[in-house]
Formats: C-alpha cells, sequence, structure tokens
C-alpha cells in the first residue's frame, strides 16, 4: 500500500537550531518525492522535490530507499520558516497520483 | 502567471443540503485534481483529471460526490446529500502533465462547515 507518514505533528525549535522533519514512505517502486509548504494564510505551494536535488530556502532532502526516508533538513532556522510542512509521495503505481502525509507543523521561536 | 482559482472561499450549509465548488485551472495545465483536508489531516485525493478524463477517482465518494471537467478546463465537484463528516477544506491543483513528476500548483481551497 501506498502510505507517507510524518510521526510529528508539532516541532518546535530555536531561531539559529538545526531542524529535520521526517518523512517516511511506503511504496512498491520508485516514486518521486516531495517537500510541500503551506505559510499563513497561503496556498499550499511546493518547496523541494528529491528529483531536482537542490536547496531551496536553506532546506535540503535525501531520499533514502534504503530506509524509505525523505527527511527535510535546515542547519540553521529562521522564524520565516514557521509553517505547515507536508511530505508527498507520486509514482505510476495506481495512475501517477499524489498523495500527501499528515503534515508537521513547525514553530521557530525567536 | 495566474494561479489555481477556487470559489467560493467559505461555504457554511445544513446537513443534507448540496453544495458545489468551481476550479478554474491554470491555462495549459492537463492534469486537475481535486483534495479533500480534514482539519488536522494531509490533503487526500478525491479525484484526478487528464484533460476531461477521469484517471483516478477510487477515494472519491460516489454516493455523494460527483465531479466534471467540461471542455478539460474548468471542473466543478458537488456533494449532494452533505453529511456533518464533509466539513473541511477542498482544495484544487493543476499541473502540466499527469506523470506526477511536476510540480502540482494549488489554489486557496474552499473551506466548507456542514452544520
Amino acid at each position: 500500500a501506498q502510505r507517507v507518514t510524518q510521526p510529528e505533528k508539532l516541532l518546535s525549535v530555536f531561531k539559529g537550531a538545526p531542524v529535520e522533519l521526517k518523512c517516511n514512505y511506503s511504496y512498491s517502486g520508485s516514486p518521486e518525492l516531495f517537500w510541500y509548504v503551506q505559510y499563513s494564510r497561503q496556498r499550499l505551494q511546493l518547496l523541494l522535490r528529491h528529483i531536482s536535488r537542490e536547496s531551496i530556502k536553506g532546506f535540503t532532502a535525501d531520499l533514502n530507499k534504503g530506509e524509505t526516508s525523505f527527511h527535510l533538513k535546515k542547519p540553521f532556522a529562521q522564524e520565516e520558516d514557521s509553517a505547515m510542512y507536508y511530505c508527498a509521495l507520486s509514482g505510476n503505481t495506481g495512475g501517477f497520483k499524489t498523495i500527501f502525509g499528515a503534515g508537521t507543523r513547525l514553530f521557530v521561536k525567536a | 502567471e495566474a494561479g489555481v482559482a477556487q470559489s467560493p472561499r467559505y461555504k457554511i450549509i445544513e446537513k443534507r443540503q448540496s453544495v458545489a465548488f468551481w476550479c478554474n485551472p491554470i491555462s495549459g495545465h492537463a492534469t486537475l485534481y481535486w483534495y479533500q483536508q480534514i482539519l488536522g489531516q494531509g490533503p487526500k485525493l478525491l479525484i484526478q483529471f487528464q484533460n476531461n478524463g477521469v484517471v483516478d477517482d477510487s477515494q472519491l465518494p460516489k454516493d455523494r460526490f460527483s465531479a466534471e471537467r467540461l471542455k478539460g478546463v474548468d471542473s466543478t465537484l458537488k456533494i449532494q446529500p452533505a453529511k456533518l463528516e464533509d466539513s473541511a477544506v477542498y482544495l484544487c491543483a493543476s499541473s502540466p502533465n499527469y506523470r506526477g513528476t511536476t510540480e502540482a500548483f494549488f489554489g486557496q481551497g474552499t473551506r466548507l462547515t456542514v452544520v
């Protein structure tokens, strides 16, 4: 079964501290993995995707196929990073539909 | 470029009433999605269109929900009759293709409250 698990509903860190948002997935095949972000009063938007191997706003995520994980990391959190983060998976099993995890709310304290 | 447009932004109805939501995707995007997001949960895919054909509707409660995408552009999602558990934010998204390797662009959503 296809599944995306984000074990933490809330993550609170101090400004300047490292942050890691966890994402584990279950998928029979080779999925595409994404992180989406929703800032307060804004629409859901793409943050990064694993195929791009890029750093966006200081965030990076590495796909670990052995551990079926796609954790999101940033070495120094900023207050403007406070938002809701969703890990998402897409693949050709079941028609390329994109499924989302439950989300993790990141709160960066001053 | 203009983003995905949804209307209305908010809707309050009584249970057993009907409601319809409208979505206008980004111009040229072949794929359109409707998601249901219940408070505290991630978005759940209800239906996915490729142009005006349905790619996946396996999680659409077909006894009360229906959706169409006439002419492969705008889409409407209807609930008839609504239940209390349908209270959620309904998100529309579009992407250039259906293969899932490209970004999905989301609208602001319609917040439905069923009382």
